[in-house]
Parts: C-alpha cells; sequence; structure tokens
C-alpha cells in the first residue's frame, strides 16, 4: 500500500524566512511525485510534477526536489500570499489510477 | 469550460437522505476522477473514469457510493441513506488523458455536511 507523510504538519514563518517542507513516501513503483497548493474553501492547484530521483523543478519562490525515499519543497523568501496547505501526492504502479496524498502541512508567512 | 466546476458547492443533508453531486470536467478531458476529503486530511481517491468507463472504483467506501458517466463527459456521484461519517468535501478532477504524465485539475469542491 501507497504511503506519504508530510512535515511537519503545520509551520509559521516571518516573510522572507526561507524552509523546506518534507515529503516521505513509500509507492510499489514510482510514477509520479506531485506538489499541489491548496487554499482554504479551494480545491487542490497544481504545482509541479517529479517524476525520477534527481529531478528539480522552479517556480518563482518554489523549488521541488526528489530523492527515491523523500522530496522537499523548499520555499525562499516566502510572501504572506504563499500562505497555504501545501500537498504532496504519489502516483504508482500498484494498481489504483488515483493519486495517494499526505495530509499536507499547513504554512503560515507572517508579515 | 476554463476549470472543473462542480455543484452544489455546499449540501446539507439529513441522514438517511440519498444526495447527488455533479461534475463538469474541463472540456476535451478524458479522465475524470472523484476524491473525498476530511477535515484536516489530503484528499483520498475514490474513483476513475475513462471517458464514459469506470475503469477504478477501489476508493469506493460503500456500496452506498455510485458514480457514473454515462456520455463521457459530466459525471455524477451519488450517495445513498447518507451517513455523519459522509461529511466531506467531495473534489473532482480532470486531466487531458489518463497516467501520470498529465496534470491532474481539481475542482472547488462540493461541501457536504450530514446531519
Amino acid at each position: 500500500e501507497d504511503q506519504v507523510t508530510q512535515s511537519p504538519e503545520a509551520l509559521r514563518l516571518q516573510e522572507g524566512e526561507s524552509s523546506s517542507l518534507n515529503c516521505s513516501y513509500t509507492v510499489s513503483g514510482l510514477r509520479g511525485l506531485f506538489w499541489y497548493r491548496q487554499d482554504p474553501g479551494k480545491g487542490p492547484e497544481f504545482l509541479f510534477t517529479l517524476y525520477s530521483a534527481g529531478e528539480e523543478k522552479e517556480k518563482e519562490r518554489l523549488k521541488a526536489t526528489l530523492t527515491k525515499k523523500e522530496s522537499f519543497l523548499h520555499i525562499t523568501a516566502p510572501k504572506p500570499e504563499d500562505s497555504a496547505t501545501y500537498l504532496c501526492a504519489v502516483g504508482s504502479g500498484g494498481g489504483a489510477d488515483g493519486l495517494t496524498f499526505g495530509k499536507g502541512t499547513h504554512l503560515i508567512i507572517q508579515p | 469550460g476554463a476549470g472543473v466546476s462542480q455543484s452544489p458547492r455546499y449540501k446539507v443533508a439529513k441522514r438517511g437522505q440519498d444526495v447527488a453531486l455533479r461534475c463538469d470536467p474541463i472540456s476535451g478531458h478524458v479522465s475524470l476522477f472523484w476524491y473525498q476529503q476530511a477535515l484536516g486530511q489530503g484528499p483520498e481517491f475514490l474513483t476513475y473514469f475513462q471517458n464514459e468507463a469506470q475503469l477504478d472504483k477501489s476508493g469506493l467506501p460503500s456500496d452506498r457510493f455510485f458514480a457514473e458517466r454515462p456520455e463521457g463527459s459530466v459525471s455524477t456521484l451519488k450517495i445513498q441513506r447518507t451517513q455523519q461519517e459522509d461529511s466531506a468535501v467531495y473534489l473532482c478532477a480532470s486531466s487531458i488523458i489518463g497516467g501520470f504524465r498529465n496534470t491532474i485539475y481539481f475542482g472547488e469542491g462540493s461541501w457536504l455536511t450530514v446531519v
């Protein structure tokens, strides 16, 4: 059974204070690791997909990296508008066609 | 449409009542997914359609849950004899075609409260 664990559950940062969110996973054949952002009352918004260890992707202040066991979402000099819940998910060859999500990291950026 | 559209956005149902939740995927998207998200949790996979074919329903929690997509576009998730534990946000998502190489886009969800 695929498993995704995200840490920390919640993180409060000052504006401009860089940090990283962690996503550890166990899957039977990784076919993709996904990062989504979710604002209160909204559906998840796609950020990145990573397919193989060593891969990195960037978008504005966000950078996602992938190893064989975990992924990191690095946030550089965050702004208050980066406050959201960040969800990590995996797609695997284990049988189900859907993604397996972690519980998310609730990020608050204080001005 | 421009995005995945879901209705109703909010539904309060009395325990034992049947509910139907509608999803309009992005035009031209072949793949459609339903997820359930409880408060403070990540979304959990319910079922997957490719066109009108329901290829995976392994995540449906009980036989009270039923989904259909008869013409390969709009989908309906039906919950019969609702229970309090069914209270959650039901998210619909679509992608242009199956597999994990294509971005999966989510709607804003239908918030179901069973009282």
